[in-house]
């Protein structure tokens, strides 16, 4: 199976600033990578796919990169609403995996 | 609108069976894979498994073969997970997800929350 590994696990931010989340693949999956965020007590939303494609009627402030092992979600300027758990996901082979989720507090 | 409700979630004892149930509407439902996810409290996502469009294709997680069957009814724009000797560790929330190819999950339903406990 793929492991998925997020850093950090969780980070503190303030309204505006630019924020960063890595993700790592244990082996190679081109750029079979999707992202989610979860709001505590709602279900997961639909980000990105593809490592960087935005999904219709995302907020343009989120982008992603990387291919092979290694992504990246950045959140240009985060607003209120982007307070939430992320997770990144390969889809590269069965079983889909995902990882830990990394939490964005307010600080 | 997509619209994903699942039902059946509860309380069962270990060893136990359920059978959860999630009623598709706002797209053509016998288009897409369809996939279960589950979280367990306080903790991070797990793919369940997922089917295909005509229902000739199944596949799941490890720790649930043998035990989990997923299903559909196209007709009844429906997904189902049936759960059987189920065990503490499958306590969680399962989600019904619409699959976009058989890759990533576009829409989810709002859970229902599974408990294993005597």
């Amino acid at each position: 199976d793929i492991q998925m590994t997020q850093s950090p696990s969780s980070l503190s931010a303030s309204v505006g600033d630019r924020v960063t989340i890595t993700c790592r693949a244990s082996q190679g999956i081109t750029n079979s990578l999707a992202w989610y965020q979860q709001i505590p007590g709602k279900a997961p939303r639909f980000l990105l796919y593809a490592a960087s494609r935005l999904e219709s009627g995302v907020p343009s402030r989120f982008s992603g990169s990387g291919s092979g092992t290694y992504f990246t979600l950045t959140i240009s300027s985060l607003q209120p609403e982007d307070f939430a758990s992320y997770y990144c996901q390969q889809y590269y082979s069965i079983p889909r995996t995902f990882g830990q989720g990394t939490k964005v507090e307010i600080k | 609108e997509v619209q994903l409700v699942e039902s059946g979630g509860g309380l069962v004892q270990p060893g136990g069976s359920l059978r959860l149930s999630c009623a598709a509407s706002g797209f053509t439902f016998s288009n897409y894979w369809m996939s279960w996810v589950r979280q367990a409290p306080g903790k991070g996502l797990e793919w369940v498994a997922n089917i295909k469009q005509d229902g000739n294709e199944k596949y799941y997680v490890d720790s649930v073969k043998g035990r989990f069957t997923i299903s559909r009814d196209n007709a009844k724009s429906s997904l189902y997970l049936q759960m059987n000797s189920l065990r503490a560790e499958d306590t969680a929330v399962y989600y019904c997800a619409r699959t976009r190819g058989s890759y990533y999950f576009d829409s989810w339903g709002q859970g229902t929350l599974v408990t294993v406990s005597s």
